[in-house]
């Protein structure tokens, strides 16, 4: 089991809004990633790290930013919420002591109104 | 064509049969294959990773992968209400990247 944490799961904030999603993991891998994901439709890659200080964007174009200054910690940050956020944000990493294997958090569910 | 191709479903089986979920791939290259399970509002969870041709079986469950043909399936024996669920196919294709299937809904009825 995957020990990966996000904060906050639930929050709804305003438009305009900064807010930063936090994501950590005790395993020590050295990948993380960020999904975004509409409720029944398809996991989409947004942001991925494979080590401190490198970032990249993923395959779904996104007016989010990422860091990775810790291998534990992975955060996102939106400089100025929408609407169009308004979405499932799912974190997760891997690392080869787990067969490179992707795990999830459990996920952080934003809404802008 | 997508490189990852699932039956977006939903697909409905009694409780107690088989249920087989299938997906195509396109990469030929591809070494590394993943099945997870998605319960409504949760994050997936990975259930089987398979990546050698053939069979590989844990519990209920039983992966296949054939290279040749480029699909890899799920099988779920004596389904139950609680495997319903959307089933989501991975596949590491040749460049390392994880390319996610849109996924299968899943439905046992009772």
């Amino acid at each position: 089991e995957a020990d990966i944490y996000q904060t906050p799961r639930y929050l709804v904030i305003g438009t305009g809004k900064k807010i930063t999603l936090e994501c950590s993991q005790t395993m020590g891998h050295d990948k993380m990633y960020w999904y975004q994901q509409d409720p029944g439709m398809e996991l989409h890659l947004i942001h991925y790290s494979y080590g401190v200080n490198s970032t990249e964007k993923g395959d779904l174009s996104s007016e989010s930013t990422v860091s990775r200054i810790r291998t534990e910690h992975f955060p996102l940050t939106l400089e100025s919420a929408r609407p169009s956020h308004t979405s499932q944000y799912l974190c997760a990493s891997s690392g080869q002591e787990s067969g490179n294997t992707i795990y999830f958090g459990e996920g952080s569910w934003l809404t802008v109104v | 064509q997508k490189e990852v191709e699932q039956n977006s479903g939903p697909l409905s089986v009694p409780e107690g049969a088989i249920a087989s979920l299938n997906c195509t791939y396109s990469d030929r290259g591809s070494q590394s294959f993943f099945w997870y399970r998605q319960y409504s509002g949760k994050s997936p969870e990975l259930i089987m990773s398979i990546y050698s041709n053939g069979d590989k079986e844990d519990g209920r469950f039983t992966a296949q992968l054939n290279k040749a043909s480029q699909y890899v399936s799920l099988l779920i024996r004596d389904s139950q209400p609680s495997d319903s669920a959307t089933y989501l196919c991975a596949v590491k294709s040749s460049n390392y990247q994880l390319i996610w299937g849109a996924g299968t809904k899943l439905i046992i009825k009772p």
